[in-house]
C-alpha cells in the first residue's frame, strides 16, 4: 500500500514559468513531510520540511504548503530554470517513533524544464 | 559543507556473488541508513542502524543483507549471495538525530548495482 501519492506523474514547462505538484499522504500521524529534489543518478537532497502545524516554508524559488486537515501537500515552483530538471520527491516521517527512520517516500513527480 | 560519500559510484557483479557497498557518513551524525531505489521506481527504506544495531529494517532486508559499521567512519552494507532483483541504486544517508528539525537525512550519491 502506497502511503504517498504524488501527481502528476511528469511535467514538461518552459523556462521561467511557475508549476505546482501535489502530494497526498495517507501517513498518519506524521513527524514531518518533506520535499525532496533528485537529479539523475544523485541521491535526494532536501529542499523544504514541514512539521504537521506548519502550513508553508520556502527555500529560493521552491514553496511548500502543507494541509494537515486534508493530508495534502504541493510544490510551488516559480521561474523555473534549466537547472530545476529533476525528479521532486514528497517524503514523509512517520510517527511513533519506532517508526522515526522509515521514511515514506512517494514516486516522485519527473519536471522537464525546457529553453 | 560535510557530505556522504559512498563507494563504489558502480558495482558490477555476477548473480550469487557476495557484493559490499561502503558509505561514509557526516562525521558528527549518528544515525546510519540504507536506502534502494530499482530503475524507475521509488525509494525504498532498508534498514536503519543506531548506536551499532539494528534499529529497524523493512521487509526487503532479508537474511542475506546485512549492515556493519566497522570502524568510527565506514558504514558499509553487505549483500551475500546477489540476485537479478537486487540490480538497484543502493543511497546511503546519514542523520544527526531522529525525530523533529534535526532528523534530516543526507543522502549519499548512490551505487549503481548492477547483477548480471
Amino acid at each position: 500500500k502506497n502511503q504517498v501519492e504524488q501527481s502528476p506523474q511528469s511535467l514538461i514547462i518552459l523556462e521561467g514559468k511557475n508549476c505546482t505538484l501535489q502530494c497526498n499522504y495517507t501517513v498518519s500521524p506524521f513527524s514531518n513531510l518533506r520535499w525532496y529534489k533528485q537529479d539523475t543518478g544523485r541521491g535526494p537532497v532536501s529542499l523544504t520540511i514541514m512539521t504537521f502545524s506548519e502550513n508553508t516554508k520556502s527555500n529560493g524559488r521552491y514553496t511548500a504548503t502543507l494541509d494537515a486537515d486534508t493530508k495534502q501537500s504541493s510544490l510551488h515552483i516559480t521561474a523555473s530554470q534549466l537547472s530545476d530538471s529533476a525528479s521532486y520527491i514528497c517524503v514523509v516521517t512517520p510517527r511513533p517513533t519506532d517508526s522515526w527512520g522509515k521514511l515514506q517516500f512517494g514516486a516522485g513527480t519527473q519536471v522537464v524544464v525546457t529553453p | 559543507e560535510p557530505e556522504v560519500t559512498q563507494t563504489p559510484s558502480h558495482q558490477v557483479t555476477q548473480m550469487g556473488q557476495e557484493v559490499i557497498l561502503r558509505c561514509v557518513p557526516i562525521s558528527n551524525h549518528l544515525y546510519f541508513y540504507w536506502y534502494r531505489q530499482i530503475l524507475g521506481q521509488k525509494v525504498e527504506f532498508l534498514v536503519s542502524f543506531y548506536n551499532n544495531e539494528i534499529s529497524e529494517k523493512s521487509e526487503i532486508f532479508d537474511d542475506q543483507f546485512s549492515v556493519e559499521r566497522p570502524d568510527g567512519s565506514n558504514f558499509t552494507l553487505k549483500i551475500r549471495s546477489t540476485k537479478l532483483e537486487d540490480s538497484a541504486m543502493y543511497f546511503c544517508a546519514s542523520s544527526e538525530a531522529q525525530g523533529g528539525l534535526r532528523d534530516t537525512q543526507y543522502f549519499g550519491p548512490g551505487t549503481r548495482l548492477t547483477v548480471l
